[in-house]
């Protein structure tokens, strides 16, 4: 069946731009989360969609940033006036409702280069 | 606070070498523990998902084991090939929380 899916996959921006990363989970998932690995870096936790529940943006790294999940399937990260160090690829993942121990499944990212 | 340490940070082998990479966890109460791989350039592909009650997975020429009360995992590439350089995460699971990840084992393998 179809994986995560995310676009695009490669976005170049001038600094101070806004930009929009879309992710599709894979059908039923109701849990989404949105990672980001900067050059030399791990992966760090972003934002956490859960259901109907409220989202943790716990991981947001300032207020540039937000996400949104609507219908509970397609989510939207929206990086607001572009900074250089934003250049990352940014990984959304998807998980069943199943429980904790489930699997997280990931897209293939986007590569976003502010210049 | 979960923190992952992965070492060695990059490791360089002839083709045909077994090697180990190591995963070290700070805390205990954990769900589970997933070994990706990832090219460059690319995004994560899952290699083996080993639950806390499991003592290790294993799948074709890999192998997983998780000692929980020590904070450690160890991944085992037997016969390893040049088709195997990559970059090889782990990540930890402690719940409905988002994994924590180490910063990875960069593997080349020399033809």
């Amino acid at each position: 069946g179809a994986g995560v899916s995310q676009s695009p996959s490669n976005k170049v921006t001038e600094k101070g731009k806004d930009v929009e990363l879309r992710c599709d989970p894979i059908s039923g998932h109701t849990a989404l989360y949105w990672y980001r690995q900067s050059l030399g870096q791990g992966l760090e936790f972003l934002i956490y969609f859960q259901g109907n529940s409220a989202p943790d943006k716990s991981g947001l790294p300032s207020d540039r940033f937000s996400a949104e999940r609507t219908g509970g399937s397609v989510s939207t990260l929206t990086i607001q006036r572009t900074q250089q160090e934003d250049s990352a690829v940014y990984l959304c993942a998807s998980k069943t409702a199943g429980g904790p121990q489930d699997e997280q499944y990931f897209g293939p990212g986007t590569r976003l280069t502010v210049t | 606070k979960q923190e992952v340490t992965q070492i060695p940070a990059a490791l360089s082998v002839p083709e045909g070498e077994n090697l180990v990479l190591n995963c070290s966890f700070t805390d205990s109460a954990i769900y589970n523990l997933q070994w990706f791989r990832q090219d460059p350039g690319k995004g994560l592909t899952s290699l083996l998902l080993i639950q806390s009650s499991q003592r290790e997975q294993t799948s074709g020429r890999l192998n997983a084991s998780l000692d929980k009360s020590s904070g450690r995992s160890t991944l085992y590439i037997a016969a390893s090939q040049p088709g195997d350089s990559a970059t090889y995460l782990c990540a930890i699971h402690s719940g409905n929380t988002p994994l924590v990840f180490g910063k990875g084992t960069r593997l080349s393998v020399i033809a």
